[in-house]
This record gives structure tokens, sequence and C-alpha cells, in this order.
């Protein structure tokens, strides 16, 4: 069955403490991957799409990165508005129609 | 405002009541999508329209679910007979192709 797993579910980090995300999943092919951002009472915001690996796709302090088991997502330097519960999705091959998403990572950026 | 919105924003029903919500998809997206999301987990797929025909429905959305998409544009989900569990908040998205736009979400509470 295709599955996503995020790790860690929470990560706390000092303003400027770089760190990093994981996503992996297990789908029967990679039609591409995909990373919110979700804060508190709001829908998902819409941030990459990854679609083979080794690419790679920045946005200001986040950097997206995806291999052929795992994506992560870098932030560098964080400040406390990087405050947010990311999500990744993935979208297989085999179904264009569904999209699978892990339960995300709850991130707290402390000034 | 050019993003995707739904309506209403909050739904607070008693248990065996039908509800219905609606979502406007960004004008120039042909696929819809719905989703269900209860705190710390990621959204769950529901269902996905292209232009006005449902392609593909969760096994998970028993028959009390309906979703309609007439004439490709706005989309309303119902839910008839609701039952607790069905306290959530149901998200809508669209895209055209690859990353979803996602709407900021109706929060249902069933008493």
């Amino acid at each position: 069955e295709d599955q996503v797993t995020q790790s860690p579910e929470a990560l706390r980090l000092q303003e400027g403490e770089s760190s990093s995300l994981n996503c992996s999943y297990t789908v029967s092919g990679l039609r591409g991957l995909f990373w919110y951002r979700q804060d508190p009472g709001k829908g998902p915001e819409f941030l990459f799409t990854l679609y083979s690996a080794g690419e790679e796709k920045e946005k200001e302090r986040l950097k997206a990165t995806l291999t052929k088991k795992e994506s992560f997502l870098h932030i560098t330097a964080p400040k406390p508005e990087d405050s947010a519960t990311y999500l990744c999705a993935v979208q297989a091959t085999d179904n264009f129609n569904k999209f699978y998403f892990g339960s995300g990572t709850k991130l707290n950026v402390k000034p | 405002d050019t993003g995707v919105s739904q309506d209403p924003r909050h739904k607070i029903t008693k248990r065996g009541q039908n509800v219905t919500f609606r979502c406007d998809p960004i004008s120039e997206h042909n696929r819809l999508y719905w989703y269900r999301q209860t705190l710390g987990q990621g959204p769950e797929f529901l269902t996905y329209f292209q232009n006005e025909a449902q392609l593909e429905k969760s096994r998970l959305l028993s028959d009390r679910f309906s979703a309609e998409r007439p004439k490709g544009s706005f989309s309303t989900l119902e839910i008839q007979r609701t039952e607790q569990g069905d306290s959530a908040m149901y998200l809508c998205a669209s895209s055209s192709t690859g990353g979803q736009f996602f709407g900021p979400g109706t929060r249902l509470t069933v008493l």
C-alpha cells in the first residue's frame, strides 16, 4: 500500500539553528512529491514540487531535495515566522487522481 | 482574491442532520479535490473531479457522503445523517498541473 511517513513529528529549533525534515515514501512509481506549509486553522500552502531523484528546489530559507525513497526539507537559519506544520504528499504513476499525505512535522522556532 | 474559497468556514450541527459545503476553485483550474483532516493528521483524500466528472472516490467515503461539480466550476460536498466521527476540517483544493492550491477549509463540529 502506498505510504508517506514524515519525521520527526515535532521539532523545536532556536532562531538561526538549521535543520532538516524528512519525508519517506513507498509508492509503486513516483509521479511527483509535494511540500506544503500549514498554519493552525488554515489550509495547506503549496511550497514545492519535485519530480525526479536529484532534483532540488529553493525558496527563501527552504530547500527541498529528492532521492528515490525520500525527500528532505532543509531549513537554513530559520526565523520564528517559519513556525508551522510542514506536510509532504506524493502522487503515484499508477493513479494520477490521488495524493497521499504524511502526518506532517510541526516546527517551532524560538527567538 | 483569486484563491480557492470555501463556505461556510465553520459549521456546528447536531448528529443526524445533513450538511453541505461549497468550494469555489481557482477559475482556470480544471481539477478539484476534497480532503478531510483531523487534528495532528495530514489531509485524507476523499474525492477528485476533473471538470464535471468525478473520477476518483476514496473507499473510506461512505454512502452518506456525496459530492458534485456541476458545469465544472464550483463543487459541493454533502454529508447526510452526520455522526460525531464526521467532525473534522474539510479541505478543498484545485490544480491545473502539479501542486494543489488549498482553500481555508470548513471546520465541522457534530454535537
